[in-house]
């Protein structure tokens, strides 16, 4: 079964305005959330991460939330950058050790 | 600094030949990870190792892979007997101790092609 769901496979947004990228995890014991920004014939690169005792982390643009009851997170960029049109993965740990995965989001933003 | 580095970047392999994928992780970093990503797909995990010690292989799919990092540094996957449903990019991550945070850094990834 997939710990780590990403539902919205794309999202396209216009240039300035908010981009929401949403993932939902199934897992309790997870402690630590991270996203992660891939671009084509390259690693995922790190963005920016939450430990479960958190409910917000911001890091400029990048602002994420984790709702623990509802076992729900997700990532605000604002504002929105053609540079930002990437894949986006979330991912979960529990004590450091290996990450699981979503399927990814494909972010389109458009001048 | 010097991030992960993986080669070779690209491998076209013959179904039932062997192959080795290599990873240079983050100088320093304790724990290194592989990792196999299909089309479309998140990243799976596939082992762990902290230091020379591989604590978790639950991951591979099956006794055809192997991996090793015999002296806590440079890490090695390797295939046997390629079938055509290992085509997939196989990523490599490194990390150091975790707390209080769990970032893993990966490489550019190994794009492996079985025909």
């Amino acid at each position: 079964d997939q710990q780590v769901k990403q539902n919205s496979p794309s999202l396209s947004v216009q240039e300035g305005r908010i981009s929401i990228l949403n993932c939902d995890y199934t897992n309790s014991m997870f402690d630590y959330f991270l996203w992660y920004k891939k671009y084509p014939a390259e690693g995922p690169t790190f963005l920016i991460s939450i430990s479960s005792i958190k409910d917000k982390n911001e890091d400029g643009r990048f602002t994420v939330f984790l709702n623990k009851s509802a076992k729900h997170l997700s990532l605000h960029i604002v504002p929105s950058q053609p540079g930002d049109s990437a894949v986006y993965f979330c991912a979960a740990t529990q004590a450091g050790n290996m990450l699981t995965f979503g399927g990814g989001t494909r972010l389109m933003v458009k001048p | 600094g010097a991030g992960v580095s993986q080669s070779p970047r690209y491998k076209v392999a013959k179904r039932g030949q062997d192959v080795a994928l290599r990873c240079d992780p983050i100088s320093g970093h304790v724990s290194l990870f592989w990792y196999q990503q299909a089309l479309g797909q998140g990243p799976e995990f596939l082992t762990y190792f902290q230091n020379e010690a591989q604590l978790d292989k639950s991951g591979l799919p099956s006794d055809r892979f192997f991996a090793e990092r015999p002296e806590g540094s440079v890490s090695t996957l390797k295939i046997q007997r390629t079938q055509q449903e290992d085509s997939a990019v196989y990523l490599c991550a490194s990390s150091t101790e975790g707390v209080p945070t769990y970032e893993q850094y990966f490489g550019p990834g190994t794009r492996l092609t079985v025909t």
